[in-house]
C-alpha cells in the first residue's frame, strides 16, 4: 500500500537554530496532512496540520509547507528549544480509506544540542 | 492527553494469557481506535470503532479482538498474548467531522 516517509531518522540542531524536518508521500489522492510531536513515554501530541488546497500554514513557532507537485511536506520549528527534543512524524489522510485514513510516518528524532 | 485515559499503563504478562487493555474517553467522540508502535514500523492501525458495538479491523488485527458496549469506553483483548504482541499501544479517538485523532498516552505491554 501507499506509505507515508520520513527523509531522515535523526536531525541534531543547535538550540536557537531552525530546524527542518522533511516528510515524502505517495498517496496523490491525500487531501489533509498532519504532524505530531512524541516526546519519550507520552503519546503523540497535535502540532499543525495543513489541507491540499494550502501551501503553508503558520502556528507558534511552526510552520508547515507542502509541495504537491513533488509530494513533500515540511515542518520547520523556529529558534528549537530544549523542549523541542521529541520524535516528529507526519499523517497523510485519504478519505477513500473509510473511517481510518491516516496513514503515518515512522518519524524522525529530533535532538537539541546545547 | 485531551480526555483520554488509557489504563493499566504498563503491563507484564505470560505467552498465553489474556490480556485486556481498556481506553476510556470523555469527549464523547465518536471514533475510537487502537493502534500498536513498533521501533521501525511506526504507529499502525490494529481496529477501530465508529460507534456503539461498530468496529472494524485495521492492518495489523490478527490476534486482537476490541469491544465498545459504551461510547466512552472502547477495550482491545488480546485472547492469548504473544511474544510479538510485546508493543506500546495507544488509543486515539477522533470527531465526528474531523481528521486529527487525539490520543491517550498509551500502554507498554511486555509479553514474556
Amino acid at each position: 500500500g501507499e506509505s507515508v516517509g520520513l527523509h531522515l531518522p535523526t536531525l541534531s540542531v543547535q538550540e536557537g537554530d531552525n530546524s527542518i524536518i522533511n516528510c515524502a508521500y505517495s498517496n496523490s489522492a491525500s487531501d489533509y496532512f498532519i504532524w505530531y510531536k512524541q516526546e519519550s513515554g507520552k503519546g503523540p501530541q497535535f502540532i499543525i496540520d495543513i489541507r491540499s488546497n494550502m501551501d503553508k500554514r503558520q502556528g507558534q513557532r511552526v510552520t508547515v509547507l507542502l509541495n504537491k507537485t513533488v509530494k513533500h511536506l515540511s515542518l520547520q520549528i523556529a529558534a528549537t528549544q530544549p523542549g523541542d527534543s521529541a520524535v516528529y512524524f507526519c499523517a497523510d489522510l485519504n478519505r477513500g480509506g473509510g473511517a481510518d485514513g491516516l496513514t503515518f510516518g515512522k518519524g524522525t528524532h529530533l535532538i537539541i544540542q546545547p | 492527553d485531551a480526555g483520554i485515559t488509557q489504563s493499566p499503563r504498563h503491563k507484564v504478562t505470560e505467552t498465553g494469557t489474556p490480556v485486556t487493555l481498556r481506553c476510556h474517553q470523555t469527549e464523547n467522540h465518536r471514533y475510537m481506535y487502537w493502534y500498536r508502535q513498533d521501533p521501525g514500523h511506526g504507529l499502525r492501525l490494529i481496529h477501530y470503532s465508529y460507534g456503539v458495538k461498530d468496529t472494524d479491523k485495521g492492518e495489523v488485527s490478527d490476534g486482537y479482538s476490541v469491544s465498545r458496549s459504551k461510547t466512552e469506553d472502547f477495550l482491545l483483548t488480546l485472547e492469548s498474548a504473544t511474544s510479538s504482541q510485546t508493543s506500546v499501544y495507544f488509543c486515539a479517538i477522533r470527531d465526528r467531522g474531523a481528521e486529527k485523532l487525539l490520543f491517550g498516552s498509551g500502554t507498554q505491554l511486555s509479553v514474556l
